[in-house]
């Protein structure tokens, strides 16, 4: 079964700094990767996803991850983060054995400090 | 607008007494999940369905049930054999394709006094 393990539970930058966030993933096949971000008390809201159609994969805003096959990883990045960027990040991978449902890994929360 | 409708947001009960979460989606997907989010342990699958009167487990199902006799919705019991209920619980929905993403409700708060 697929899986996806996110270094890091929690990440903090400085405004305006590099956001890297880390999502490894273990599949036998190609998989299908989604990055999603929460804000405190809502819901789960996509930034990207990988369907094999390119591995740098630009989301909204702001992000992207690319993949990387020969690292199994999947990594999110931000260039300059803002203060609007503070929540909490889950990647997640489809589980192709298994009716196709969405595995998620704990999550990292990323702080970003004025 | 098209979207996924989870109710109530905020929800408290007794201990003991079984309590029902319902989640709507008026996106024509087919298939519907139940997450349970803890701090600090992700999103833990509780049930899914990929079709209407169809449904499995997913890991950690002890104490919940589910039905979906409709498309467009899969409410959720959690019942007194549940020993930990208190935790944030998620609705969401696909078309159910491997290349497609999960559109989430806005979530329920369960606590259990």
């Amino acid at each position: 079964a697929q899986s996806v393990t996110q270094l890091g539970s929690h990440v903090s930058v400085s405004e305006g700094a590099l956001v890297l966030l880390r999502c490894n993933y273990s599949s036998s096949v190609p998989p299908y990767l989604f990055w999603y971000v929460q804000y405190p008390n809502q819901g789960l809201q996509l930034l990207l996803k990988y369907t094999s159609a390119a591995t740098l994969v630009k989301g909204i805003n702001g992000f992207e991850a690319e993949f990387k096959k020969s690292e199994t990883s999947f990594h999110l990045t931000k260039p300059s983060a803002h203060m609007s960027d503070a929540a909490e990040y889950f990647c997640a991978v489809r589980d192709l054995d298994s009716s196709y449902k969405l595995i998620f890994g704990s999550g990292t929360r990323l702080l970003v400090r004025p | 607008d098209g979207g996924i409708t989870q109710s109530p947001k905020y929800l408290f009960r007794k201990e003991g007494q079984n309590v029902t979460l319902s989640c709507e989606q008026n996106l024509n997907h087919d298939a519907m999940y139940w997450y349970r989010q803890d701090p600090g342990q992700g999103l833990r699958l509780i049930y899914y369905s990929q079709i209407v009167n169809d449904f499995q487990k997913g890991d950690i199902a002890e104490g919940y049930s589910v039905s979906r006799e409709k498309k467009e919705s899969f409410p959720l019991t959690v019942t007194s054999a549940q020993k930990n209920p208190t935790a944030f619980y998620l609705c969401a929905s696909s078309p159910g394709t491997e290349n497609t993403e999960a559109f989430f409700g806005q979530g329920t708060r369960l606590t259990v006094v």
